[in-house]
């Protein structure tokens, strides 16, 4: 099983460009989540979602979107690139509920994208 | 408004010796609290969890201590290896809204 895969790993963007954030989990986990990291902190929720059609703002939602169409994927878009924008995104899942592979409701991460906008 | 901040942002021990990062937190409603490894250019990676009516979690060579009555969260290394250099995040987690938030994290960097 390959976990949470996130495309692409590293991107750079003009201001004002779009772009989408690809992550797809295989393990049937009904949560998924999307962070970002600046350097040197910790990570901040951008959106998250309990399952499929249903999605919810974190705690820095400005300028993204999201869709979860399916279980496995959860696509982050950015419409209008900003310098403020730089910085690394996780996607994340977990399965909150039942029995699925992992432990309770550890929630796992992708490798991360590095996004530079310019 | 919710916070989870670290003590010390950096943390440097000899190889062998025990390693302590301390974590508070400040929302009481928090029920579930997890440990993370970070090395450059991953993603964080899963060591243990404690939810709030347990007190203490070991694993291998960790283990989770939970004061709720301060709101403090503590992680502990036993014999301390360089693999274990990495930032160490804790985040706290109130499961039915499946939201979690992370502290900024300690840089643990061990001498050999």
């Amino acid at each position: 099983n390959a976990g949470v895969t996130q495309t692409p790993k590293f991107r750079i963007l003009k201001i004002g460009q779009s772009m989408t954030l690809q992550c797809a989990q295989d393990m049937n986990h009904n949560y998924m989540y999307w962070y970002r990291q600046d350097p040197g902190m910790g990570l901040k929720l951008i959106y998250y979602s309990v399952g499929a059609g249903i999605t919810d703002k974190g705690e820095v939602p400005n300028g993204y979107n999201v869709s979860r169409s399916t279980t496995e994927d959860f696509p982050l878009r950015l419409e209008l690139a900003a310098p403020s924008q730089t910085s690394v995104y996780f996607c994340a899942s977990s399965y909150q509920g039942g029995n699925a592979r992992g432990s309770g409701n550890t929630i796992y991460f992708g490798e991360g994208s590095w996004l530079t906008v310019v | 408004g919710e916070s989870v901040g670290l003590h010390l942002p950096t943390l440097s021990v000899q190889e062998g010796d025990n390693s302590i990062i301390n974590c508070a937190y400040s929302n009481s409603a928090s029920d579930y609290f997890i440990w993370y490894k970070q090395e450059s250019g991953k993603g964080p990676q899963f060591i243990i969890d404690i939810r709030s009516n347990m007190d203490k979690r070991q694993g291998q060579r960790v283990t989770v201590l939970l004061n709720k009555t301060v709101k403090h969260l503590s992680l502990q290394i036993a014999a301390t290896q360089p693999g274990d250099s990495a930032v160490y995040f804790c985040a706290e987690n109130i499961l039915w809204a499946g939201k979690l938030i992370f502290g900024q994290g300690t840089e643990l960097s061990v001498k050999p």
